[in-house]
């Protein structure tokens, strides 16, 4: 049973360009969490979804930045006109149930670099 | 709003010690807490959950125990091994399923 799958796992952007980050969640996985690593900084919640529908997008910023998880393939952050200050790590998890004592699973992260 | 602190930042210790990293978490009404690894430029490896209702989890040489109503956790590592350096992220699930990190304790462990 694979793990979480995020690609890419390094991703360069000039800032104002889109940035595309994709996220597979474990076999039989139904509930997605995206998380933001800045530089120096803890890990913060940006998104959760379900099957074709957003949860809770209380941490995602509310310009340039949006997410789906739509009932086919993986879930995908979206990121437009990126700049500077996007720059990050940005890791995906998903856990199995809605039931929260269940255990989030990470992936390894795609790490983003604006120039 | 949910708060989870790491203190300290870091920590240097002579290979061979038994160690203790600290948690404190601000809101006890948590789900569970979890002890994650990373390795720099790495994601994270889940190394211990405690659920709500639990006290401690044990894991090799690692333990975890958790006191929810004062709102502390600690990770004891047994034996400590220069492999074992990595930064140490504490996170607790509330009732939103969001998990709140801390901002990590750095290990380092001299052979």
């Amino acid at each position: 049973n694979a793990g979480v799958m995020q690609n890419p796992r390094h991703l360069v952007r000039r800032r104002g360009q889109e940035a595309r980050l994709r996220c597979s969640p474990m076999k039989g996985h139904s509930h997605v969490y995206w998380y933001r690593q800045l530089p120096e900084e803890g890990l913060k919640f940006m998104v959760y979804l379900q099957k074709e529908n957003i949860i809770d997008e209380s941490g995602m910023p509310k310009e340039r930045f949006s997410a789906e998880f739509p009932k086919e393939g993986p879930s995908i952050l979206r990121i437009q006109q990126v700049v500077r200050g996007d720059s990050a790590a940005y890791f995906c998890a998903s856990s199995i149930s809605v039931v929260t004592d269940h255990e989030q699973f990470f992936g390894p992260g795609t790490r983003l670099t604006v120039l | 709003k949910q708060e989870v602190t790491q203190i300290p930042a870091a920590l240097s210790v002579p290979e061979g010690e038994n160690l203790v990293l600290n948690c404190s978490f601000t809101d006890s009404a948590i789900y569970n807490l979890q002890w994650f690894r990373q390795d720099p430029g790495k994601g994270l490896t889940s190394l211990l959950l405690i659920q709500s209702s639990q006290r401690e989890q044990t894991s090799g040489r690692l333990n975890a125990s958790l006191d929810k109503s004062s709102g502390r956790s600690t990770l004891y590592i047994a034996a400590s091994q220069p492999g074992d350096s990595a930064t140490y992220l504490c996170a607790v699930t509330g009732a939103n399923s969001k998990l709140t990190f801390g901002k990590g304790i750095t290990l380092s462990v001299r052979p």
